[in-house]
């Protein structure tokens, strides 16, 4: 498959545990963020997103945190598995921007059985 | 399966050659979106076309031009190609212009000799 950003930094976490992926964003008229999972070979599949009047959003197994006063977005990964394994992108989009993503450099996220 | 097609899935070419990308968005979509991913840069925004308009632009060479066409398939074309153009080149596309996820087809490999 494809190497993509051979230099991300990662993390490494064991089966079962639970997953914190971080991301500081830039703009800080930012409305809308998005995390993205990208495997080996594919391309970015969405995975939860939230807008800037919220602090946190649940879906299956991934809550995602945004902390508007520093800028940052976190995505949990609950019960992590093998299948978790890929690389993670935050994306936001500025207000008035339509729907012109920006994304972040990506985390490795590795998982041991 | 995001539902996004994109052919071919790989392209080797040589420097000064011209080729084009094809990518056919999800039923019902009239965004299309092309990404640039490259090692060192990550995934860089390249343009935009919703309803065979084009709506916004990124960081898009003048070398590298798009169009999408009535039946909503549109295609990139990579013109006096560069050793520095190898990179995988994504299509996305959503319903509308506002703030929502975008889908992702599995990329054309643009591999310049």
């Amino acid at each position: 498959g494809e190497s993509v950003g051979l230099h991300l930094p990662t993390l490494s976490v064991q089966e079962g545990d639970n997953s914190i992926i971080n991301c500081a964003y830039s703009n800080s008229a930012s409305d809308y963020f998005i995390w993205y999972k990208q495997e080996s070979g594919k391309g970015p599949q969405f995975i939860i997103d939230i807008r800037s009047n919220m602090d946190k959003r649940q879906g299956q197994r991934v809550t995602v945190l945004l902390n508007k006063t520093v800028k940052h977005l976190s995505l949990q990964i609950a019960a992590t598995q093998p299948g978790d394994s890929a690389v993670y992108f935050c994306a936001e989009i500025p207000r008035n921007a339509g729907n012109m993503l920006t994304f972040g450099g990506g985390t490795r996220l590795m998982v041991k059985p | 399966d995001s539902g996004v097609t994109q052919t071919p899935k790989h392209l080797i070419t040589a420097t000064g050659q011209r080729v084009t990308l094809r990518c056919s968005p999800r039923s019902g979509d009239l965004s299309v979106y092309w990404y640039q991913q490259s090692l060192d840069q990550g995934l860089q925004f390249l343009i935009q076309y919703y309803n065979g308009e084009e709506r916004a632009k990124g960081n898009i060479l003048e070398r590298f031009s798009a169009q999408q066409f009535p039946d909503l398939h549109s295609e990139l074309n990579l013109s006096s190609l560069e050793l520095g153009d190898s990179a995988l080149y994504f299509c996305a596309s959503s319903s509308g212009t506002h703030p929502q996820p975008q889908h992702f087809g599995d990329g054309t490999r643009l591999s310049i000799l």
